[in-house]
């Protein structure tokens, strides 16, 4: 069972499209909610930490969101160097490790 | 900026052979952390290190995997007998405190 899912698989937008993209979890308790974004061949590049449902984060163009099913990462205006896979990973209270969904992938197109 | 280093990018090795994929982590972090992503697959926690030793590991991390900080900068994954299932990116990480990490570039590991 998937404890961590994120949708849309991919999503292709116009430079200047707001969009969100979603990563559900169902864990028993949680820690925390990381967003990471990663471009082809590359580590994961940290974005933001989520600890409670209603917190909201902001970098930029992002925003991150969360609620006690999910979160959503907001992305406004996109632009073309937007464009990378971005991956939720979720934190047990039991543990510290990371779970992580398969990601969306995000193009921008000029 | 501080950044966590990598070496090397990309290492080829023959099954049944041993690698050892090396990590400088941030300085002032205590927490370092391994994982791994399988090609199109997701990232794939490996083990968590704190206080010099193993504080967590998945089912993946058997006997065939060890770490190690051998000094204050350097954190090592070691895999003995390599096994074309170990094709995969690995990841290095680390914190200051337990949860959201820097990642490295990853080492490109091919098992032929």
């Amino acid at each position: 069972e998937d404890q961590v899912t994120q949708s849309p698989e991919a999503l292709r937008l116009q430079e200047g499209e707001s969009s969100s993209l979603n990563c559900s979890y169902t864990v028993s308790g949680l820690r925390g909610l990381f967003w990471y974004r990663q471009d082809p061949g590359k580590g994961p590049e940290f974005l933001f930490t989520l600890y409670s449902a209603g917190e909201e984060k902001e970098k930029e163009r992002l925003k991150a969101t969360l609620t006690k099913k999910e979160s959503f990462l907001h992305i406004t205006a996109p632009k073309p160097e937007d464009s990378a896979t971005y991956l939720c990973a979720v934190q047990e209270d039991s543990n510290y490790q990371l779970i992580w969904g398969a990601g969306t992938k995000l193009i921008i197109k000029p | 900026e501080p950044e966590v280093t990598q070496t090397p990018s990309h290492q080829v090795t023959q099954m049944g052979q041993e690698v050892i994929l090396r990590c400088v982590p941030i300085s002032n972090h205590l927490y370092f952390y391994w994982y791994r992503q399988i090609l199109g697959q997701k990232v794939e926690f490996l083990v968590s290190f704190y206080n010099n030793e193993i504080s967590e590991k998945s089912e993946i991390f058997d006997d065939q995997f060890s770490v190690e900080r051998p000094d204050g900068s350097n954190f090592t994954l070691k895999i003995r007998s390599t096994k074309l299932e170990d094709s995969a990116m690995y990841f290095c990480a680390s914190s200051r405190t337990p949860g959201g990490a820097f990642f490295g570039q990853g080492t490109r590991l091919t098992v032929v």
